[in-house]
């Protein structure tokens, strides 16, 4: 039931760009993204709705194709601040009571 | 700006103890969650509430139990500590919210069981 994600880790210079990839095998109503700085919490970054409809920080973009279950969130121009380990949490169509988180992507990101 | 705060960041146990994770949120969120963290394993969820007195399992709930008296309050049970429950330990709070319906995590507890 938990979503995978892939690749489990990048590694980036500055400036360049990512894809970070978000799998479900059920039915989703909404995706939600996170990051998680080591020892920190993680930290809400973007939502993305059944139907279409966008909400999160500014300087990040994702994509939603409900049809295949899969969410994307792109990094561009991707800056030291952008290293941690990002996480999906998938809401289900049948369970909107909670998320179910995939197993993380640890992104490191080098002068 | 103090969201969900969790009783301790770091914890030490003997295998066989009784151990309370003890989490409080202060935006009044009817749900409450706690995950569980491992390396390559992400987060795990263990149990939820989603009213006072109310709990539901989440996909690893075996060796824990939880306790939702309050509404700001949800405590993590584990009534025999093992080792294979030394791990990373989330409470996570989620409910209504502008401009963002985000779940928002306390600050974790690093659980090692010897």
């Amino acid at each position: 039931q938990q979503p995978v994600q892939s690749p489990q880790a990048v590694i980036l210079r500055e400036g360049e760009d990512a894809v970070i990839n978000c799998s479900s095998s059920k039915a989703l109503y909404s995706v939600h993204w996170y990051r998680q700085k080591h020892g920190e919490a993680p930290v809400f970054l973007m939502i993305l709705l059944k139907g279409g409809e966008q909400k999160g920080h500014e300087k990040i973009s994702a994509s939603f194709n409900e049809k295949k279950q899969q969410s994307s969130l792109y990094l561009t121009a991707s800056q030291l601040s952008y290293s941690g380990t990002y996480f999906c949490g998938t809401e289900l169509i049948r369970d909107t009571d909670k998320l179910i988180f995939g197993t993380g992507t640890r992104l490191q990101v080098f002068p | 700006d103090v969201k969900v705060t969790q009783s301790s960041r770091y914890l030490v146990k003997r295998t066989g103890e009784k151990v309370f994770l003890e989490c409080v949120q202060d935006m009044d969120h009817e749900n409450m969650f706690w995950y569980r963290q491992d390396p390559g394993l992400g987060l795990r969820l263990i149990y939820f509430s989603y009213d006072v007195k109310m709990k539901e399992k989440g996909d690893i709930p075996e060796g824990y139990s939880v306790s939702r008296e309050k509404k700001e309050r949800f405590s993590l049970i584990l009534e025999s500590a093992s080792t294979n429950q030394t791990s990373m330990y989330l409470c996570a709070a989620w409910g209504p919210g502008e401009p963002y319906n985000e779940q928002f995590f306390g600050p974790g507890t690093r659980l090692t069981v010897l």
